[in-house]
């Protein structure tokens, strides 16, 4: 089955900066990456995802892109601002294959923004 | 529009007791999952169902926990006995059909305790 792998398992910054996490998947045959915000006492929020036959998509200050021959995609924030501060997780699927779009997620990434 | 609900929020049981925790999805949305996450992992998939039916319950250790979704839109998950493991947030998610679409959409969860 697939296997996705994230990193660091902690990020600090100080407001302003950029963040980035990375992420690792084992399956050629996943298709579908999509990346979630974790608030402490929520659930996960969708923030941004990405289809495999697109490089690179961005929405305001979040963008990511996906390497399909390395298996590799990342996420990255600009102008961090405190509110980001949240755990981020990736996730990858084979969205309308045999594993009827099961999600395998990352361990997650603490980042915590500094005033 | 509403988003997934779940209840309880909050739940401490002694091991060996029965607990379980009841889902209502997005109006509409055929695919119903429910994730295990246990603290500083990212979420675990337990079972998926489309409609009322189980596509996939390949991680959701039958021996203990069940599941059902009767008239395919709220669904309850059982425990039962419950054992020290089993301490952890369990998530409910909902998709418009995961064939058509693969974003899920994700509950507060209900905080499980086993003393």
């Amino acid at each position: 089955g697939e296997n996705v792998e994230q990193h660091p398992s902690t990020l600090s910054v100080q407001e302003g900066d950029s963040a980035v996490i990375k992420c690792t998947y084992s399956d050629s045959a996943s298709n579908y990456f999509p990346w979630y915000k974790q608030e402490l006492g929520k659930g996960p929020q969708l923030i941004i995802d990405i289809r495999s036959n697109v490089g690179e998509k961005k929405d305001q200050r979040i963008a990511v892109t996906l390497n399909k021959t390395a298996k590799h995609f990342s996420l990255h924030i600009t102008e961090t601002q405190p509110e980001d501060s949240a755990v981020y997780f990736c996730a990858a699927s084979n969205a309308g294959g045999t594993s009827y779009g099961k999600l395998t997620f990352g361990q997650g990434t603490i980042l915590t923004v500094h005033p | 529009e509403a988003g997934v609900a779940q209840s309880p929020r909050y739940k401490i049981i002694e091991k060996r007791q029965s607990v379980a925790f009841w889902c209502n999805p997005i109006s509409g949305h055929a695919t119903l999952y429910w994730y295990q996450q246990i603290l500083g992992q990212g979420p675990k998939l337990l079972i998926q169902f489309q409609n009322n039916g189980v596509v996939d319950d390949s991680q959701l250790p039958k021996d203990r926990f069940s599941a059902e979704r009767l008239k395919g839109v709220d669904s309850t998950l059982k425990i039962q006995p419950a054992k020290l493991e089993d301490s952890a947030v369990y998530l409910c998610a909902s998709s418009f059909d995961w064939g058509v679409s693969e974003t899920q959409y994700f509950g507060p969860g209900t905080r499980l305790l086993v003393l």
